[in-house]
């Protein structure tokens, strides 16, 4: 079974970028089969989904973050990579990776998690 | 964007007890939508794809229904190790939304 984990600093300074990677392994993220998304959940809050990139390249953001998001997606080290920018205290969350499937065309809900890494936006 | 309304945020339960939790969605959906189970520290679970469909290797006690804007998911005979957050997806429309959750307490 594929697994994904996060990795990166896991406390920021206001006003600078948080950059965080996941890691996919026991399978290969180049499957045209998948997308690959970041979500994230502040302590006491719901989850947002942030957005998803595919193997071609091909991003989608959530609105609501896409001025300051960057997804990019490193096939020869099978990773792919979170950068959200000018960050603020609200920002403080613990960011999960996730694969979502694609059949037929179609952009199916996501399978497989990662189980998340917190960061804290402080100076 | 489509808002999910997820209720109760919090449930009690006694193992053998039956229980539901309830996911609106703001606008027509169809069945895209899933359920997820997680457990402190872990990886979300995928049990319940495309509204109804139990995900291969989920204990059968888990069970979903509904379609369009309302849908619930239900565990029969619950258990000790079904304590855990449960939430829904929809993947209907961009950006992809979340419901509220729910903190499921077994006694």
């Amino acid at each position: 079974q594929v697994q994904l984990q996060e990795s990166g600093p896991g406390l920021v300074k206001p006003s600078q970028t948080l950059s965080l990677t996941c890691t996919v392994s026991r399978g290969s993220i180049s499957s045209g089969a998948y997308y690959w998304s970041w979500i994230r959940q502040p302590a006491g809050k719901g989850l947002e989904w942030i957005g998803r990139i595919l193997t071609s390249g091909n991003t989608n953001y959530n609105p609501s973050l896409k001025s300051r998001v960057t997804i990019s997606v490193d096939t020869s080290k099978n990773q792919f990579s979170l950068k959200l920018s000018s960050v603020t205290a609200a920002d403080t969350a613990v960011y999960h990776c996730a694969r979502g499937l694609i059949r037929g065309g179609h952009f199916y809900g996501l399978d497989v998690w990662g189980r998340g890494t917190t960061v804290t936006v402080s100076s | 964007e489509t808002t999910l309304t997820q209720s109760p945020a919090f449930m009690s339960a006694t193992p053998g007890d039956k229980v539901s939790i309830s996911c609106k969605a703001s606008q027509d959906i169809d069945d895209d939508l899933n359920w997820y189970q997680q457990k402190p520290g872990e990886a979300a679970i995928f049990i319940i794809q495309e509204a109804t469909t139990l995900v291969p290797g989920i204990s059968p006690r888990f069970s979903g229904s509904g379609y369009g804007t309302d849908f619930t998911l239900t565990i029969n005979n619950i258990e000790s190790e079904d304590a855990a957050y449960y939430f829904c997806l929809q993947h209907d429309s961009f950006p992809l939304t979340f419901g509220g959750g729910t903190k499921v307490e077994i006694k």
